[in-house]
């Protein structure tokens, strides 16, 4: 069964960072992309950032573009986003989301809220 | 970047009714696209990929259609429990982005 459980999130100042981690479990990690998809309260989900399989290939939104940073590490089975620069705006349940073959995202954690406030 | 503008943003609909949600993208992504069913409180769940492609234990009423530009999801016979909020996807190409989504209620 596959899972993914993020870690990390609480509430930050304006400026301030935070680093999520997402463990995951049942499949073989190294071999497929991840992902972090956001969801501000009451709004829609924003896909943050990307990461390749076994290469490592990153992709941002430009909204986090310079201030996050994707990384996983395949001996841990654990992805992770380091937030920077964190903004009211960045507030948000983070998603931690597997991709099936291709960029689309099957399996889902259940969230970690990230507040940014003063 | 490509964007990809959902209608309508909100949906009220009676039980065994049709309902489709369009999805159209600025540019054309062939058939990279998927679409996710969020339900209250719930995280998403993928229904379909590559525009068409029903995932295993998605009920059959769910369908998806298009090519290109212009995509659609359709209920066929609309149930209690597909109240939520649908999302497309694109994928061709980063940035993977989303819809706006479709609030999908009972009338």
């Amino acid at each position: 069964e596959v899972q993914l459980v993020e870690s990390g999130g609480g509430l930050v100042q304006p400026g301030g960072s935070l680093r999520l981690s997402c463990a995951a479990s049942g499949f073989t990690f190294s071999s497929y992309a991840l992902s972090w998809v956001r969801q501000a309260p009451g709004k829609g989900l924003e896909w943050v950032s990307t990461v390749s399989g076994r290469v490592g290939d990153t992709y941002y939104a430009d909204s986090v573009k310079g201030r996050f940073a994707i990384s996983r590490d395949n001996s841990k089975n654990t992805l992770y986003l380091q937030m920077n620069s964190l903004r009211a705006e960045d507030t948000a349940v983070y998603y931690c989301a597997k991709a099936s073959g291709a960029y689309n995202f099957d399996y889902w954690g259940q969230g970690t809220l990230v507040t940014v406030s003063s | 970047d490509i964007q990809m503008t959902q209608s309508p943003a909100s949906l009220s609909a009676s039980v065994g009714d049709r309902v489709t949600i369009t999805c159209r993208a600025s540019q054309g992504i062939s058939h990279y696209l998927a679409w996710y069913q969020q339900k209250p409180g719930k995280v998403p769940e993928l229904l379909i990929s590559a525009a068409s492609t029903l995932q295993s234990g998605v009920p059959s009423r769910f369908s998806g259609s298009g090519s290109g530009t212009d995509f659609t999801l359709t209920i066929s016979s609309l149930q209690p429990e597909d109240v939520a909020t649908y999302y497309c996807q694109k994928y061709n190409s980063a940035p993977y982005t989303f819809g706006q989504g479709t609030n999908l209620e009972i009338k």
